[in-house]
């Protein structure tokens, strides 16, 4: 079975500090992805990785950034915290190819509040 | 831009029921991706179903089933016996086939299914 994990069920952190969300999956899967979950608006992709250093930006990359050095690990970096980016936040990975291609897989999600 | 709608924000069914979530898109393309995900309450998603939109045939898993209307553009999907663990989340999503930046998910704003006993 797929496993994706991240670093933190549950982060509280201050507003302007910077926070590191972290991402690792088992399967040698070649793409992982950020999204933020809030409410009413459903999923929204922040930003994913196809390779290892490459990345791309998703629907809603403002005050973020994404470090992916490993190709099992992927991280989501706040560079200065807003009570705005309080939200959960959902890690996922896939593979182009294979019998199950393109479905992602998530982590059990990071919920973060800022104060 | 592909959007999916999910027009039920709520729904509940009493257990062994069954019920239809309805899910729209819109997309030009003419090849793609359609998923549904559960999501139960403070637990990991995960997937429900698939459809590749050049299958005429309408995905089936165990209870789960899905009506594809690709004129329509319409994802429904249906749970049969419902049972109180189907309790959750439920969000359809899209994917334009693999390839460079394609690999991206659109998803619905989720419907909140209820089963009740």
């Amino acid at each position: 079975d797929v496993k994706v994990t991240q670093s933190s069920r549950y982060l509280v952190k201050r507003t302007g500090e910077k926070v590191f969300l972290e991402c690792v999956q088992d399967m040698d899967h070649e793409n992982m992805f950020w999204y933020r979950q809030d409410p009413g608006l459903g999923l929204r992709l922040i930003y994913f990785s196809y390779d290892v250093k490459m990345k791309e930006k998703g629907d809603i990359p403002e005050g973020y950034s994404v470090s992916r050095e490993k190709k099992e690990r992927f991280s989501l970096i706040l560079e200065s915290a807003s009570t705005n980016q309080t939200s959960m936040y959902l890690c996922a990975s896939s593979t182009p190819t294979g019998g199950r291609a393109d479905t992602q897989y998530f982590g059990p999600g990071t919920r973060l509040t800022v104060l | 831009a592909q959007t999916v709608t999910q027009s039920q924000p709520e729904m509940s069914v009493q257990e062994a029921e069954t019920v239809t979530l309805s899910c729209t898109y819109d997309t030009s393309e003419n090849n793609y991706y359609l998923f549904w995900y559960k999501q139960p309450p403070s637990r990991q998603m995960i997937l429900v179903i698939r459809q590749e939109a050049y299958k005429q045939q309408n995905a089936t898993e165990n209870r789960f089933s899905v009506n594809f209307q690709k004129a329509a553009k319409s994802f429904s999907l249906k749970i049969s016996d419902s049972q109180l663990g189907d309790t959750a989340m439920y969000f359809c999503a899209f994917m334009k086939p693999s390839g460079g930046s394609n690999y991206k998910l659109t998803f619905g704003k989720g419907t909140l299914l209820t089963v009740n006993p």
